[in-house]
């Protein structure tokens, strides 16, 4: 069981908004940066979102996130079908430990 | 451009120890405030930080792998390593290894399976 929690999944149709939650503690969320990863299947982990609500060079504005107090989101508007994927929250902690979250399953009906 | 590329067997048996190294390419293992770490994902599991290595030489480890875990970097050829012992089945996964910032995972290996099995 992850320290950062996230729903096991989530899904949406073309075109709609979809959010996913994080939720942790004020040891992790509540003092650190939260980072976003997409995951497709068989590839390592992509940077999404950086330092809470950062975008790397590359990402859609599509792709946003957001922190308040001890819990994060991302979300994802204009889904589209190639955003079907894994996607974790990750922070690190107080007691010097990185975290993940247990990662969310995105499907698009 | 960074690279990092992990090496090691992919197959090791149960009560032996899992040894990984991390190859960087494009940028030194030397540089200032980069953490070098692992993460191992089991098939169809999420995934989990086993721990890391600063710049520095200081090492911080997953509390719940802490007893089994040893990194360590040799910057002569610019690779770190992990060691993981006593390994059971439950330690089979895609371990990657990556340069991070606290929680911000920059750069990643491909990942390389290690599967424990007798």
């Amino acid at each position: 069981q992850s320290v950062l929690t996230q729903p096991p999944s989530a899904s949406g149709t073309p075109g709609q908004r979809v959010t996913i939650s994080c939720s942790g503690s004020s040891s992790n969320i509540g003092s650190n940066y939260v980072y976003w990863y997409q995951q497709l299947p068989g590839t390592a982990p992509k940077l999404l979102i950086y330092r809470n609500n950062q975008r790397p060079s590359g990402v859609p504005d599509r792709f946003s996130g957001s922190k308040s107090g001890t819990s994060a989101s991302l979300a994802i508007s204009g889904l589209r079908s190639e955003d079907e994927a894994d996607y974790y929250c990750a922070a690190w902690d107080d007691s010097l430990s990185g975290l993940f979250g247990g990662g969310t399953k995105l499907t698009v009906l | 451009q960074l690279q990092l590329q992990e090496s090691g067997p992919g197959l090791v048996k149960p009560s032996e120890t899992l040894s990984l190294t991390c190859t960087v390419s494009g940028g030194s293992i030397s540089s200032s405030s980069y953490y070098w770490g692992w993460i191992r994902q089991p098939p169809g599991k999420g995934l989990e930080w086993i721990g890391s290595i600063y710049y520095s030489g200081s090492t911080y480890y997953n509390p719940s792998l802490k007893s089994r875990v040893t990194i360590s970097v040799d910057t002569s050829k610019n690779q770190f390593s992990l060691k993981l012992s006593s390994v059971t089945a439950a330690d089979t996964a895609v371990y990657y290894c990556a340069r991070h910032l606290r929680g911000d995972y920059e750069d990643w290996g491909q990942g390389t399976l290690v599967t424990v099995s007798s």
